[in-house]
């Protein structure tokens, strides 16, 4: 079980907008910095938010990301089906240092 | 560009131990601030970070799973070698490696299926 909670699935239409949370404590969101992954089916994560809200080169800006506390927050606007996926944040756990994932959230685009 | 390949056995026995290396190019781990790390995922189940190591050879491991970690780098080589002791068949799982910058893993290997059985 992840230090870092996501609910284990979120569903929408497509065009519609989605969140998927990810909440921790002090030890970890509260003062690291947060990433998200993106995980289609039968492929490698890759990087979709880093630095709580920033986004690397050619994702787009549909995908957003923000940072409040001890959550974090990945949004989707414009759902479209390729966007179905997992979905997971990650962030340093500061004592001992570890890297931490969450448990990961199953997006469906109904 | 950066790129990272996996390499090491599909089958171990339990008790044996693995061997897996990441192979990469596109960057240097002399680099300050770069890093190379370990991520498995068993089928079906959640990312599950395993261990990191620095380019100044600092090295950054799982608590759970430390005791049964250790991981290397050979910098001439472009590959960081990661081997875990006692296996069981929990430890079944896709291994992937990864390229850390401050505070995410950027770019991602394709991943090797380790599969622990007798």
């Amino acid at each position: 079980q992840s230090v870092l909670t996501q609910s284990p699935s979120v569903s929408a239409a497509p065009g519609q907008k989605v969140t998927i949370s990810c909440s921790g404590s002090s030890s970890n969101i509260g003062n690291n910095y947060v990433s998200w992954y993106q995980q289609l089916p039968g492929t490698a994560p890759k990087l979709l938010i880093y630095d709580n809200n920033k986004r690397p080169s050619g994702i787009p800006d549909r995908f957003s990301g923000s940072k409040s506390g001890t959550s974090a927050t990945l949004g989707i606007t414009g759902l479209q089906t390729g966007d179905e996926a997992d979905y997971y944040c990650g962030t340093w756990e500061s004592s001992p240092s570890a890297w931490v994932f969450g448990g990961g959230t199953k997006l469906t685009v109904l | 560009q950066i790129t990272l390949k996996e390499s090491g056995p599909t089958l171990v026995k339990p008790t044996q131990t693995l061997t897996v290396t990441c192979t990469f190019s596109g960057f240097s781990l002399r680099t300050s601030g770069v890093g190379v790390g370990w991520i498995r995922q068993p089928p079906g189940k959640a990312l599950d970070w395993l261990a990191l190591i620095y380019w100044d050879d600092d090295k950054r491991y799982s608590p759970s799973l430390k005791s049964r970690l250790t991981i290397t780098k050979d910098t001439s080589k472009n590959q960081v070698v990661l081997t875990m002791t006692n296996l069981d068949p929990v430890d079944t799982a896709i291994y992937y490696c990864a390229h850390y910058g401050p505070n995410l893993f950027d770019y991602w290997g394709q991943g090797t299926l380790v599969t622990v059985s007798s």
